[in-house]
């Protein structure tokens, strides 16, 4: 079995300053991680994944994620945020091997302040 | 990418009533799947459609009360029977080309209230 904690429901930050998404995970095989996120009454979006290879990796709109094996995390980051950031993203993983049956974070809703 | 459409995009129901919730996909996948946001919740996953056969529930979800359809490769259905209050939530769509794809894509999702 496996599951998402994301730390903070409610991130604020102010234009142009780093994003910092926190994402712990728990499953009992190599998961599969993934950054959705989702702007007000539409679906989600994939920002990135991390499937095997390379620990860091970069997604859309300038976003990037670590997976840390030894802290079981993948933190969402962006160096300056933007006013268009503002949304709400979860953290999901999946048992390696897919993209199916995905379990979700609770989420979390980033304001971008002026 | 896949280009998903799911259809309502939103609608009002009276308690007790059945909506169905229609998703087209416009290529073949092997994988589709139904899932539940409830209101400021996470996303929780209610079945996989399997065409050809009866879908997949997960735990705390039942044929009765959520009846899947599959019928191609393109288009599945989730009705949401005699509906209450509780039932009031976003329901998405979402596919994966393959079993081991490693990415899945959502619809815009349906946004029901019960009343």
């Amino acid at each position: 079995a496996q599951s998402v904690t994301q730390l903070g429901s409610h991130v604020s930050v102010s234009e142009g300053a780093l994003v910092l998404l926190r994402c712990n995970y728990s499953s009992s095989v190599p998961p599969y991680l993934f950054w959705y996120v989702q702007y007000p009454n539409q679906g989600l979006q994939l920002l990135l994944k991390y499937t095997t290879g390379a620990t860091l990796v970069k997604g859309i709109n300038g976003f990037e994620a670590e997976f840390k094996k030894s802290e079981t995390s993948f933190h969402l980051t962006k160096p300056s945020a933007h006013m268009s950031d503002a949304a709400e993203y979860f953290c999901a993983v999946s048992l390696a091997g897919s993209a199916r049956q995905l379990t979700f974070g609770s989420g979390t809703q980033l304001t971008v302040l002026p | 990418s896949a280009v998903i459409s799911q259809k309502p995009s939103r609608d009002i129901c009276q308690r007790g009533t059945s909506l169905t919730i229609q998703c087209q996909v416009d290529s073949q996948v092997t994988m589709m799947f139904w899932y539940r946001q409830q209101p400021g919740q996470s996303l929780t996953l209610i079945a996989t459609a399997n065409q050809g056969s009866e879908a997949t529930y997960e735990s705390g979800f039942v044929i009765d009360k959520f009846p899947i359809s599959r019928p191609n490769l393109t288009f599945s259905t989730l009705t949401v029977s005699n509906m209450s209050p509780e039932d009031s939530s976003i329901y998405l769509c979402s596919v994966a080309r393959g079993a081991l794809s490693t990415e899945a894509f959502f619809g815009q999702g349906t946004r029901l209230t019960v009343v």
